[in-house]
């Protein structure tokens, strides 16, 4: 059974500063690896999707990569805004997402 | 266009009660699926349909069905609640189901179960 782990589980940063938040995972077999963003009480919103064959993707201010051998991922957040403060998610994805916890993420202005 | 659509947005019920949660996909999207999220835990897969067939089950008891009607919205059912069905249900619509499709989730429906 795939499972998904997301380290570290808070994360308090000032403004401005760069990050980088852990997800691993335990079965290769994967479709793709998905970060979302997940404010209080809300739903999820997608971040970024790397494909299996992909190494990375980038958005803006983030950038995410895959090492798909070693059922790994990062989500990289450049130059963080107090806006970045939420819950980012990571999700394996084979017939179903499978997710990890989050990371917490409080950007101190 | 419209983007996912749950309904309702909030609900409480009592212990023992039924419940039913209601989704409306993108429109074109014939795959519905539905995630429960306990609060401080991350969403666990409870079904997956496609073109009104169920694709996917999680690990669930049968108090919870679903079914998906033919414009391809979708049901989630579950019957004699418990105080730990209290979650955040989040549904998500994709075109199709496998590797080549992104999903969409909708903004879930928040269950609170007294």
């Amino acid at each position: 059974k795939q499972e998904v782990t997301q380290i570290p589980a808070a994360l308090s940063v000032p403004e401005g500063e760069n990050l980088v938040l852990n997800c691993s995972f335990t079965d290769s077999a994967i479709y793709n690896l998905q970060w979302f963003r997940q404010d209080p009480g809300k739903g999820l919103t997608s971040l970024l999707l790397i494909q299996s064959s992909q190494r990375e993707q980038t958005s803006g201010r983030l950038n995410a990569s895959l090492d798909k051998s070693s059922g790994r991922s990062t989500l990289y957040i450049a130059a963080s805004q107090p806006g970045d403060s939420a819950t980012y998610l990571c999700a394996a994805q084979r017939n179903q997402f499978y997710f990890g916890t989050g990371t917490s993420l409080t950007v101190i202005p | 266009d419209a983007g996912v659509t749950q309904s309702p947005t909030h609900l409480i019920k009592t212990r023992g009660q039924h419940v039913t949660l209601r989704c409306s996909p993108i429109s074109g999207h014939k795959s519905v699926s539905w995630y429960q999220q306990v609060l401080g835990q991350g969403p666990q897969f409870i079904f997956q349909y496609y073109e009104k067939e169920e694709r996917g089950r999680g690990n669930f008891p049968d108090r919870f069905s679903a079914r998906q009607f033919p414009n391809y919205s979708s049901e989630l059912n579950v019957n004699a609640l418990l105080l730990g069905d209290s979650a955040l249900y989040l549904c998500a619509s994709s075109l199709a189901t496998g590797a080549n499709y992104g999903y969409t989730f909708g903004s879930g429906t928040r269950l609170t179960v007294v």
